[in-house]
């Protein structure tokens, strides 16, 4: 079945490790993106790329980094992860170029930081 | 990017229409709504979009008013699998960021 990949679905890591989440898609977008869900916060955009060689900072970027090498790969990096990125994570993607631009899903990472 | 106002919680009865509203206030013109939602802690799920019209597809209604500035989702029959939170959306005028608020927490009571 088409759609986003995540992984891993849940990781416990000590504060100050380096920590990747990957996300795969196979649908083709161009547009890929990461959110982070907090209670009480909702989805907060934390990166996101427009298309393959590009990358842009959304609303709580700070601590994270992200990398678009080809069109299917967008994987989120915590370089030295404190327990304040203890989070579910969410990799989405879109079309772009058209107006509609339905965003999907895939079905999140849990990080706890301890 | 255009801002939206969600209540943070509403009940609905079994059967019934849940009417969800939002405001966006400083939309621009060429902004759409958009509208999703989250069932436990899945990834959020398209429901429907609009710019100016409105709205309706096999899962909901999206009726947005004459100036834009609030909208109303509108699931004619709820369903308890209808509990979920649900979030309004504004597209950004670049055209691709979408920033969700905290939406909010429908809950369906049999």
């Amino acid at each position: 079945i088409a759609g986003i990949t995540q992984a891993p679905t849940s990781q416990i890591l000590a504060a100050g490790r380096r920590m990747t989440l990957r996300c795969t898609q196979d649908m083709r977008h161009n547009a890929m993106y990461w959110y982070r869900q907090d209670l009480g916060l909702g989805l907060r955009l934390i990166h996101y790329s427009n298309t393959a060689g590009t990358t842009g900072k959304g609303e709580v970027p700070d601590g994270y980094s992200v990398s678009r090498a080809n069109t299917d790969d967008f994987p989120l990096t915590l370089a030295s992860a404190v327990p304040s990125q203890t989070s579910v994570y969410f990799c989405a993607s879109s079309e772009t170029g058209r107006r509609t631009g339905e965003l999907f899903f895939g079905e999140g990472s849990r990080l706890t930081v301890l | 990017d255009a801002k939206t106002t969600q209540p943070p919680s509403m009940d609905c009865a079994e059967g019934r229409a849940a009417n969800l509203p939002c405001n966006h206030s400083t939309i621009s013109g060429n902004e759409y709504v958009y509208w999703y939602r989250q069932i436990h802690s899945q990834g959020p799920q398209y429901i429907i979009h609009g710019l100016k019209n409105n709205e309706t597809n096999e899962m909901a209604s999206l009726i947005i008013t004459e100036d834009r500035k609030s909208s109303t989702l509108i699931l004619p029959h709820a369903t308890l699998r209808d509990t979920a939170v649900y979030y309004c959306i504004v597209r950004s005028h670049t055209g691709n960021q979408f920033y969700f608020g905290t939406g909010t927490s429908l809950t369906v009571i049999p």
